[in-house]
C-alpha cells in the first residue's frame, strides 16, 4: 500500500473537465479517496468509493475505479478557478492511509 | 464543533535543536496521526495513536517521536533536527481507526518547521 502514484501537475482552462489519475498498490483497501489542499490548509475529504463499485457519482465530481488495473481517477467537469488546489488519492491498510504524492491542478481562467 | 487544532503554526529552528509540536483533535475523536509533508516526497505517515497507544508507525527515524494523552491531544517530537527536517507536519483526527469506518481523516491545518 506504499507506493501510491499520481502526475505532479495538470493544467486545465476555465470550463473544461479536469481527469486526475492515481493507481495504487494494496487491492484489499475497503475504501479509496481523494482528498483536497487549498493553498496554506490542512487536507480535507473531498469524496470516497467503496472497494466493490465502479463509479461514484457527486455533482461535478466522478470517481472511476478500475480494481483489475488498480487504478483510480477523479473527473471535474467544468472546471472552476476555486478547484485550483492539490489533489491527493489514498488507500488504507493497518490503521494507517497511504497518500500519494498529490496532483497540483491548475486552472486558467 | 471546532476542527483539529495545531500549534505553533510556524517556527523556525537550528539543527541540532529539538521541537515539539501539538495537535488538539476534534471532541470525540480518539484517532490521531501524523504525516510530513514535503514537495518532494508527498504526504509521509508518521505514527498514529488510539486511545493513547501507538499503532502504527511509518518509516522514520527514531529521532521522531510522538504521544497521545488521556485526552486525545497529542504531541510529536523531533530531536536533532536536519535540514531535511524542514517540512508541514499534518496531524490528523478521526472517530474511529482509519480502516473501521468511512476513512474520513480530518486535518489540522498544518505546522510549518523550517531549519536552518
Amino acid at each position: 500500500g506504499e507506493d501510491v502514484e499520481q502526475s505532479l501537475f495538470l493544467s486545465v482552462r476555465e470550463g473544461d473537465s479536469s481527469v486526475i489519475n492515481c493507481t495504487y498498490t494494496d487491492s484489499s483497501s475497503t475504501y479509496l479517496y481523494w482528498y483536497k489542499q487549498e493553498p496554506g490548509a490542512g487536507l480535507q475529504l473531498l469524496t470516497y468509493i467503496f472497494s466493490n463499485m465502479d463509479m461514484k457519482q457527486d455533482q461535478r465530481l466522478t470517481v472511476l475505479l478500475n480494481k483489475k488495473d488498480k487504478h483510480l481517477s477523479l473527473r471535474i467537469a467544468d472546471t472552476q478557478t476555486g478547484d485550483s488546489a492539490i489533489y491527493f488519492c489514498a488507500e488504507t491498510g493497518f490503521n494507517k492511509f497511504y497518500f500519494g504524492s498529490g496532483t497540483k491542478l491548475n486552472v486558467k481562467p | 464543533k471546532a476542527g483539529v487544532t495545531q500549534t505553533p503554526r510556524y517556527l523556525i529552528k537550528t539543527r541540532g535543536q529539538q521541537v515539539t509540536l501539538s495537535c488538539s483533535p476534534i471532541s470525540g475523536h480518539r484517532s490521531v496521526s501524523w504525516y510530513q509533508q514535503t514537495p518532494g516526497q508527498g504526504l509521509q505517515f508518521l505514527f498514529e495513536y488510539f486511545s493513547e497507544t501507538q499503532r502504527n508507525k511509518g518509516n522514520f527515524p527514531g529521532r521522531f517521536s510522538g504521544r497521545q494523552f488521556s485526552n486525545s491531544r497529542s504531541e510529536m517530537n523531533v530531536s536533532t533536527l536536519e535540514l531535511g527536517d524542514s517540512a508541514l507536519y499534518l496531524c490528523a483526527s478521526s472517530k474511529l481507526a482509519p480502516t473501521t469506518n468511512t476513512g474520513e481523516l480530518f486535518f489540522g491545518e498544518g505546522s510549518r518547521l523550517t531549519v536552518l
